[in-house]
């Protein structure tokens, strides 16, 4: 029972270079969400996905955008990284509605030099 | 605007030592609070929700209880590898997409 899956677990940029961080779930769940964690601000949304086909900007968006691609995958992309977005991401989903838990992926942590 | 804030930020214990982390939060209609652990390096994983004032849900050494206003996680007779920061979140607004505002989570260390 995989879950939640990301990939890369560790990644390191230089500024200016782009990336795509990739999610996927065996869950079958419709919605999927893309944070960051960073020391002292918890985890903050940055663009989820509630159902195939949607996407809509969270609480940081700028800097990233994401692809839904099916209903299991939910990509997210630098295209220009830059130090500030040096932070651990976190790929989740969940059913799709307020009063369900959502399931994480194990994190990427991505240092922008 | 909402908003989730725990506390301490951090909390240390004897193995044994009971104590309870807070959870206070400030939103139009409370439709769930969501409690999960995290481990160093790994990503939050689900313990309880709670859905209205009074309710009470039960993991082992764990309680969580939930007012109108707060949550309070309680740990009894904790163990080392109750160690790990947790984390409170609940919907941020009406609309049903299972969005989450967290707070910034609680770490504990418990010393055998």
């Amino acid at each position: 029972n995989a879950g939640v899956t990301q990939t890369p677990k560790f990644q390191v940029l230089k500024t200016g270079q782009s990336m795509t961080l990739q999610c996927a779930q065996d869950m079958n769940h419709n919605s999927m969400y893309w944070y960051r964690q960073d020391p002292g601000m918890g985890l903050r949304l940055i663009y989820y996905s509630a159902s195939e086909g949607t996407t809509d900007k969270g609480e940081v968006p700028n800097g990233y955008n994401v692809s839904r691609l099916n209903k299991r995958e939910f990509s997210l992309r630098l295209e220009s990284a830059a130090p500030s977005q040096t932070s651990v991401y976190f790929c989740a989903s969940s059913g799709g509605t307020s009063n369900t838990e959502a399931f994480f992926g194990q994190g990427t942590r991505l240092t922008v030099v | 605007e909402d908003q989730v804030t725990q506390s301490p930020e951090a909390l240390r214990l004897q193995e044994g030592e009971s104590s309870s982390l807070n959870c206070s939060y400030t939103v139009s209609g409370l439709r769930g609070l969501f409690w999960y652990r995290q481990d160093p390096g790994k990503g939050p994983e689900f313990l309880f929700t709670l859905y209205s004032a009074g309710e009470e849900k039960e993991k082992e050494r764990l309680k969580a209880t939930l007012t109108k206003k707060e949550s309070f996680l309680h740990i009894t007779a904790p163990k080392p590898e109750d160690s790990a920061t947790y984390l409170c979140a609940v919907p941020p607004d009406s609309s049903n997409t299972g969005k989450l505002i967290f707070g910034q989570g609680t770490t504990l260390q418990v010393k055998p």
